[in-house]
């Protein structure tokens, strides 16, 4: 049973548009959620967090919104450059001994034209 | 620098000849785990490993073996390749705190023939 998903596989948008990533999850034990960025030939890395305690986290460009009572969060990149085009894994963790486990998603690859 | 160290980076091997991907990782932390990324599967958990001696199942756990006998390291064994094995692998470390982040390695691509 896939308990974090990422339903669209792809996202293609316009330089400057916005990009909006989309995750849902289904263990209501989760309590930190996580995007990482993937390049080609390149291990994850991380870009940004958000607690469950919180609806919304800022980090430049990037913003993460939450919504515990939908199940469901979102990864806003505004505006949208040419070196965003990566795939983007959501992620999530917490839960009864399983503080430190991580579980993605399967990841949308987004693809931002010029 | 922080890093996660994986070897090989590329691997090709053939069916049932046992072999080891190491992973270093040098920022002291105590949980480490390998996953796996396939196609249209995403990265899948294969093992993990709380601390020094303690390891437990993923997600997809047949067909490997992990150990961690000390903390910087936790290598992934594989006893008797096959190849549905064939696969993008990647280490992960952070620490054991609620809600940091996960440092990975550059990766290792396995075929196996």
């Amino acid at each position: 049973d896939q308990q974090v998903k990422q339903n669209s596989p792809s996202l293609s948008v316009q330089e400057g548009r916005i990009s909006i990533l989309n995750c849902d999850y289904t263990n209501s034990m989760f309590d930190y959620f996580l995007w990482y960025k993937k390049y080609p030939a390149e291990g994850p890395t991380f870009l940004i967090s958000i607690s469950s305690i919180k609806d919304k986290n800022e980090d430049g460009r990037f913003t993460v919104f939450l919504n515990k009572s939908a199940k469901h969060l979102s990864l806003h990149i505004v505006p949208s450059q040419p070196g965003d085009s990566a795939v983007y894994f959501c992620a999530a963790s917490g839960g009864t001994g399983a503080n430190s486990k991580l579980t993605f998603g399967k990841g949308i690859t987004l693809s931002v034209r010029p | 620098e922080a890093q996660v160290t994986q070897n090989p980076r590329y691997l090709i091997t053939v069916t049932g000849k046992k072999l080891t991907v190491t992973c270093s990782q040098n920022m002291n932390h105590e949980y480490m785990s390998w996953y796996r990324q396939d196609p249209g599967l995403g990265l899948r958990q294969i093992y993990y490993s709380m601390n020094v001696e303690v390891t437990d199942k993923g997600d997809v756990p047949e067909g490997y073996k992990v150990s961690r006998k000390e903390k910087r390291n936790f290598p992934l064994i594989l006893e008797s390749p096959s190849p549905n094995q064939t696969s993008l692998y990647f280490c992960a470390s952070k620490t054991n705190r609620r809600g940091t982040e996960a440092f990975f390695g550059q990766g290792t691509r396995l075929t196996v023939v």
